[in-house]
């Protein structure tokens, strides 16, 4: 069973300030993605990546692929109230000619205005 | 916002009972899964469905049940329902399953079993 271990699993900062989150695993991934959910709703897509060492930026929002493509990070500049939620990752693999994701355990970040 | 829908969106049964969630989708789309979301595990895959009557196990598959006997609708059954299976719901569809693709989520079922 491949798993993604997110860190941290909890982390509350004021607002303005920088924050990383990591996504590791020993499994390589085809691609893997990063999620945002709010209270009550589904996760919604923030982005993918799929080149080893591949970095996007959304905004004020930063995501890298590791080298190997067993690990991600993400780096929220001068966050926000609105940067709030839970972050998860997810990781494609092929199995049986289907991608499928596996999910990572989640890193909730409140933004303290 | 894609369209789908969940229901029921909250349910709390007694150990034991049969329990059918539904997922509805107006996107047309092949792909369609259900997930459950359990603190401390992110969420996992139970089944997905490849196409109408076409479906496959996911990692925690033991106890559920689904059909597909519509693009539109994916069903899933809990022939008897376990305090372990407590947890929230998740249906989630996807045009293919390229490693570039989107998973749109539903709203979530929160299921209590007592």
């Amino acid at each position: 069973t491949q798993l993604l271990e997110q860190s941290p699993q909890f982390l509350s900062i004021q607002e303005g300030e920088n924050l990383t989150v990591y996504c590791n695993s020993s499994s390589v991934f085809s691609s893997l993605q990063w999620y945002r959910q709010e209270p009550g709703e589904g996760p919604v897509l923030l982005v993918t990546v799929v080149t080893g060492g591949e970095v996007k930026k959304l905004k004020r929002l930063t995501f890298q692929f590791g080298d190997a493509r067993k690990d991600s990070s993400l780096h929220i500049t001068a966050a926000q109230p609105g940067d709030t939620g839970l972050y998860l990752c997810a990781g494609a693999s092929r199995v049986f000619g289907n991608e499928k994701l596996t999910f990572g355990t989640g890193t909730r970040l409140t933004i303290i205005p | 916002d894609a369209g789908i829908t969940q229901s029921p969106r909250h349910k709390v049964t007694e150990t034991g009972t049969p329990v059918t969630l539904r997922c509805h989708q107006t996107e047309n789309h092949r792909y369609m899964y259900w997930y459950r979301q359990d603190p401390g595990h992110g969420l996992r895959l139970i089944h997905y469905s490849y196409g109408v009557k076409d479906t496959d196990k996911g990692e925690v598959s033991d106890g559920y049940s689904v059909s597909r006997s519509k693009t539109e609708d994916f069903l899933l059954t809990l022939e008897s329902a376990t305090s372990s299976q407590t947890s929230v719901y998740f249906c989630a569809i996807s045009e293919s399953t390229t490693a570039t693709d989107t998973q749109y989520f539903g709203p979530g079922t929160r299921l209590t079993v007592l």
